[in-house]
């Protein structure tokens, strides 16, 4: 059982352009958890979703981010016109029901985002 | 208010233990983890402990909850070179039921040999 894979591993945008971020969940998850680690800093929360919907965008900033998880496919994390302060490791969590229960978060290796 | 602090480094010996404390404000805490993250990787589930338990063993790793003074720590017994890396501690809330982590900033181990 593979774990959670995302992908790129290592992004590197120059300031406005699109950065589009990929993860798939271990196999029978249907709950995905994007989290953002700023350099030397802990992991924030940004979004939670379960397919086809979005249950939690209250870490997620306002503007330029945006994420899916489609019925078929890997979930997105798109943030647009990067700018210098979305460098950054972003990872993605999934968990096969809520998470807080007896079952938890798995990580992904993460996306390291660099914005020139 | 959602807040968890922990040291933001330690170093030990090998063959040593090493106690990392992390303490949390939200007294309505279900579950509360630990994760390990090796320089460049993503992040390891090492173990977790339910709000309404004290203590936890699982062969070298101890985990300890002080729920009074929402204190949490985890004791690694006999560190080897091998356990340096960052060490976040964890909570989950009950909030809506969204299931979402709140992260230390974590505490970074580094073991001498």
């Amino acid at each position: 059982n593979a774990g959670v894979m995302q992908n790129p591993r290592h992004l590197v945008r120059r300031r406005g352009q699109e950065a589009r971020l990929r993860c798939s969940p271990m196999k029978g998850h249907s709950h995905v958890y994007w989290y953002r680690q700023l350099p030397e800093e802990g992991l924030k929360f940004m979004v939670y979703l379960q397919k086809e919907n979005i249950i939690d965008e209250s870490g997620m900033p306002k503007e330029r981010f945006s994420a899916e998880f489609p019925k078929e496919g890997p979930s997105i994390l798109r943030i647009q016109q990067v700018v210098r302060g979305d460098s950054a490791a972003y990872f993605c969590a999934s968990s096969p029901r809520l998470a807080g229960s007896q079952e938890t978060q798995y990580f992904g290796p993460g996306t390291r985002l660099l914005v020139l | 208010g959602e807040d968890v602090e922990q040291s933001l480094f330690l170093s030990v010996r090998e063959g040593d233990s090493s106690v990392i404390n992390c303490t949390y404000t939200d007294s309505s805490s279900t579950y509360l983890y630990w994760y390990k993250q090796e320089p460049g990787a993503g992040l390891q589930l090492l173990t977790y402990i339910f709000s309404n338990m004290d203590m936890k063993q699982d062969q070298r790793l101890t985990v300890l909850l002080n729920k009074k003074d929402k204190h949490l720590s985890l004791r690694i017994a006999d560190t080897q070179t091998g356990d340096s890396a960052i060490y976040f501690c964890a909570e989950s809330l009950p909030d809506g039921n969204t299931g979402k982590l709140i992260f230390g900033q974590g505490t970074t181990l580094q073991v001498k040999p």
